[in-house]
């Protein structure tokens, strides 16, 4: 099975900062990528996924962006962040029909 | 709209006794059904999945989850809960556009009483 990887695990950041989380993926080839954001005490929505290289699909208007520069490489960036953009952020992949989720990033943004 | 509903906010039960989370799922077509659970700050672990065959899956951990399509129903059951299995669980249903995507319902958090 697949095992994903995220860093950094926290992260503080300030308000109008840039933003880079990383999530990489073992065990397999050209999966399916995707970002979810956890806010405290609810479920999980989907932010973007990736078919592929450079292939993003957003899907919801916001104010983050992900980028796909190789094959089990998964990138969410912000130019500015915002209060709004608090939350856990988790990075699954897989082959087919199954998701493996990493570990999270915990993201403050004060 | 495809749409997953847990109806349990919170759910408590005592150590050693059964357990049963609920999860309700609306889609048109044969879905594929997943439980996931999160420990408090963790991602989230594939518990068990529902493709096709056999309605009743195991899963790890000990638990087992039945598929009724009548019910639209794919509820999740342990016969003995452990402390260690106080968590959130998560059911999701899949459904397939440009890229295969996970509907989540909301989560019931378990409390384990010793």
């Amino acid at each position: 099975s697949q095992t994903i990887h995220q860093w950094p695990a926290t992260l503080v950041q300030p308000v109008g900062s840039p933003l880079s989380l990383e999530c990489t993926v073992e065990g397999t080839s050209n999966p399916n990528l995707y970002w979810y954001r956890q806010a405290a005490g609810r479920g999980l929505q989907l932010l973007f996924y990736s078919v592929g290289i450079g292939q993003i699909s957003s899907e919801v208007p916001q104010n983050l962006s992900a980028s796909r520069p190789q094959d089990r490489q998964f990138i969410l960036s912000s130019k500015k962040l915002l209060l709004s953009d608090s939350g856990f952020y988790l990075c699954a992949g897989g082959a087919q029909e199954t998701q493996y989720f990493g570990p999270g990033t915990r993201l403050l943004v004060l | 709209a495809q749409s997953v509903t847990q109806p349990d906010i919170h759910i408590t039960v005592s150590e050693g006794a059964s357990l049963e989370l609920r999860c309700n799922y609306s889609y048109g077509a044969t879905p594929y059904l997943f439980w996931y659970v999160q420990s408090p700050g963790q991602g989230l672990q594939l518990l068990l999945k529902y493709f096709s065959g056999d309605t009743l899956v195991q899963g790890i951990k000990g638990f087992e989850a039945e598929f009724k399509r009548s019910q639209s129903s794919f509820n999740l059951r342990k016969p003995s809960v452990h402390w260690s299995d106080a968590a959130e669980y998560f059911c999701a249903v899949e459904v397939m556009d440009s890229s295969y995507k996970l509907i989540f319902g909301s989560g019931t958090r378990l409390l384990v009483r010793p």
